[in-house]
């Protein structure tokens, strides 16, 4: 089982619709949560932290859910700019704490 | 400040040849990883370094040696192409803090034939 799930999709929205992807992971002892934004062939960039308490920036909003395990990434008024794929990810604990992503959930927002 | 920077762009390589893919980055970052990126595979941990002088194996290493001499530089050889490496790779570089941002390379577009 992965370390950290996504649900593939593809999504494919109209603009103006509230979209939300959905991420589970295996390893309780994971510190922190992100997603990250990937354009097609482009390098992923961090698009915000999740904190446990749920944390809203702008349209996104982000929500952890420990006991489930769970984390979740909803956006509002989709935009077409918000086309791309959008990547879960984990931090590890220990001295490593390297970074495990999921597979990533590909948005198209259509006109 | 130029971030994270990769080279080359994209190489095309025979079996059997080696060669190095170059990564720097000018941030004073603790921790640099180097990745590969496969259709429906997501980004896979190949090594990384927690500071100059470290580093440790990934999810998938074999076939690949690192070496991190400075903290700024992170070297990633590929000793002798395979195919199974046609990939894109991602070098990264992030400081210590939990939540510290973790910053791409723009990535090298690696075909073996």
């Amino acid at each position: 089982r992965k370390e950290v799930e996504q649900d593939p999709g593809p999504f494919n929205v109209p603009e103006g619709a509230t979209v939300a992807f959905n991420c589970t992971y295996s390893n309780s002892a994971s510190q922190s949560f992100f997603w990250y934004r990937q354009d097609c062939r482009k390098e992923p960039k961090l698009l915000m932290s999740v904190y446990s308490s749920g944390n809203e920036d702008g349209r996104f909003t982000a929500q952890l859910n420990r006991a489930s395990q769970y984390i979740s990434l909803l956006i509002r008024d989709s935009k077409l700019s918000d086309s791309a794929t959008y990547l879960c990810v984990g931090l590890s604990s220990g001295s490593a704490r390297q970074l495990t992503f999921g597979s990533g959930t590909q948005l198209t927002v259509l006109p | 400040n130029a971030g994270v920077t990769q080279t080359p762009k994209f190489q095309v390589l025979k079996t059997g040849q080696s060669m190095t893919l170059q990564c720097a980055q000018d941030m004073n970052h603790e921790y640099m990883s180097w990745y590969r990126q496969d259709p429906g595979m997501g980004l896979r941990l190949i090594h990384y370094s927690v500071g100059a002088g470290i580093t440790d194996q990934g999810e998938v290493p074999n076939g690949y040696n690192v070496s991190r001499s400075t903290t700024e530089d992170f070297p990633l050889r590929l000793l002798s192409a395979a195919p199974s490496q046609t990939s894109v790779y991602f070098c990264a570089s992030r400081g210590g803090a939990v939540r510290e941002t973790q910053y791409f390379g723009p990535g090298t577009r690696l075909l073996v034939l």
